[in-house]
């Protein structure tokens, strides 16, 4: 079965330092989709990216960075410089190929990140 | 603009008093989905849908129904709703194989 998890529950930085979300997951398949979405405070799901099992190059969009190590099963999200407008709930989620059609996405708990002035 | 939409968005209820809760999407998914997110447990998938008339559980569907009798929308069904259906609801639609889900803006559910 797959499982997504997020080991750190909340997580303060003070703005403009970086910080990395830890994301490790479990899964029997060898092709699976791995996302990050993050819900800030007013409650809504943003995707910010998704990632194929095939593709362990990282991704660097702007301040925000992802590190995927199949090796270690894990995709890992880091802010850098970070600022007020990244507190949010960061959630972590698996999709497996061979879901019989269902692309269920399997979340972690989240993290909440909170960026102090 | 591509968007699901969610009514209503805010919802207070009496236990065992029927409530649907709709869901829409301009994007001519075939795949729609409904997660319900409680603190410490992530969000879970109740239902899904992969085409018109083709639905199925997903992990905790207890308590709940759906129907897909047009593509764009997907209503979420509480026959005789209980305090502990008490939750965040949210929508998704995606492009099938493994696409990028979109969701809904939420709808906060408080079951007196």
């Amino acid at each position: 079965a797959q499982k997504v998890t997020q080991a750190q529950t909340e997580i303060s930085v003070v703005e403009k330092e970086d910080v990395t979300l830890d994301c490790v997951y479990e899964t029997r398949d060898t092709t699976y989709y791995l996302f990050w979405y993050k819900q800030p405070p007013s409650g809504e799901l943003v995707f910010l990216i998704r990632r194929n099992s095939f593709d362990e190059q990282n991704e660097i969009s702007g301040r925000y960075s992802w590190n995927f190590q199949k090796s270690t099963s894990s995709f890992n999200f880091t802010i850098t410089a970070s600022q007020v407008v990244d507190s949010a709930v960061y959630f972590c989620a698996l999709s497996e190929a061979t879901n019989f059609g269902n692309e269920k996405l399997t979340f972690g708990t989240g993290t909440r990140l909170t960026i102090i002035p | 603009e591509a968007q699901v939409t969610q009514n209503p968005r805010y919802l207070i209820t009496v236990t065992g008093k029927k409530l649907t809760v709709t869901c829409s999407q301009n994007m001519n998914h075939e795949y729609m989905s409904w997660y319900r997110q409680d603190p410490g447990l992530g969000l879970r998938q109740i239902y899904y849908s992969m085409n018109v008339e083709v639905t199925d559980k997903g992990d905790v569907p207890e308590g709940y129904k759906v129907s897909r009798k047009e593509k764009r929308n997907f209503p979420l069904i509480l026959e005789s709703p209980s305090p502990n259906q008490t939750s965040l609801y949210f929508c998704a639609s995606g492009g099938g194989a493994l696409e990028t889900q979109y969701f809904g803006p939420g709808t906060r559910l408080l079951v007196l």
